[in-house]
């Protein structure tokens, strides 16, 4: 059984660039989630989606992000006109289950570094 | 307002001494999960244990050891015997009534067990 994978692991990007990440969760979570983690703090949540539908976005997430996850399988995150405050981890997570206090397994994250 | 302090940012130990890393939080629901990750050098978040706000029973899990007392809105981790593979940076999380299962994390402690 494969875990949380996260494609690119590292992406180096000049200002103003657009990046997009992807997550493939666990086969048949139905939840999934997107944080991010600067150095030296714990992760921050961004969004979750439950199979399709994403149910919840935070402040965080400015308009220049956006998320999808078509057909409730993978994911991808999406930040047009990258900014030097974007570098971050970008961590994805999934569960499986109806309610939301079920184990979210983590992916390796996506290392964004925006120059 | 959710929030998890982990006041610790770095311990030091040497091996095989016993280390408790702390955990405060803060939430106004009464149903509520508490959680502990394990984050290694190589970045992938390692889900160790959850716990709800009606079980005060600590656990232990082989050499680790959780300490929930509602009381002082605590939840500690120990680790006995520490050896070096314990190092790594810990994080406690807070999963409030809401379901989404968005996790508040706090700002880690950094764990360094020297041989």
């Amino acid at each position: 059984d494969t875990g949380v994978s996260q494609d690119p692991r590292h992406k180096i990007t000049k200002r103003g660039q657009n990046v997009t990440f992807r997550c493939d969760p666990i086969s048949e979570h139905n939840r999934l989630y997107w944080y991010r983690q600067t150095l030296g703090q714990g992760p921050e949540f961004l969004t979750y989606f439950q199979n399709e539908a994403q149910l919840e976005k935070s402040r965080l997430l400015s308009d220049r992000f956006s998320a999808e996850r078509p057909k409730g399988s993978f994911s991808t995150l999406e930040i047009q006109r990258t900014e030097q405050g974007d570098s971050a981890m970008y961590l994805c997570a999934s569960s499986l289950g109806e309610w939301g206090y079920n184990e979210q397994f983590f992916g390796p994250g996506t290392r964004l570094t925006v120059l | 307002a959710q929030k998890v302090t982990q006041a610790q940012t770095e311990i030091s130990v040497v091996e095989k001494e016993d280390v408790t890393l702390d955990c405060v939080y803060e939430t106004r629901d009464t149903t509520y999960y508490l959680f502990w990750y394990k984050q290694p050098p190589s970045g992938e978040l390692v889900f160790l244990i959850r716990r709800n706000s009606f079980d005060e029973q600590n656990e232990i899990s082989g050499r680790y050891s959780w300490n929930f007392q509602k009381s002082t809105s605590s939840f500690n981790f120990t680790i006995t015997a520490s050896q070096v593979v314990d190092s790594a940076v810990y994080f406690c999380a807070l999963s409030g009534s809401g379901n989404t299962g968005k996790l508040i994390f706090g700002q880690g402690t950094t764990l360094q067990v020297k041989p």
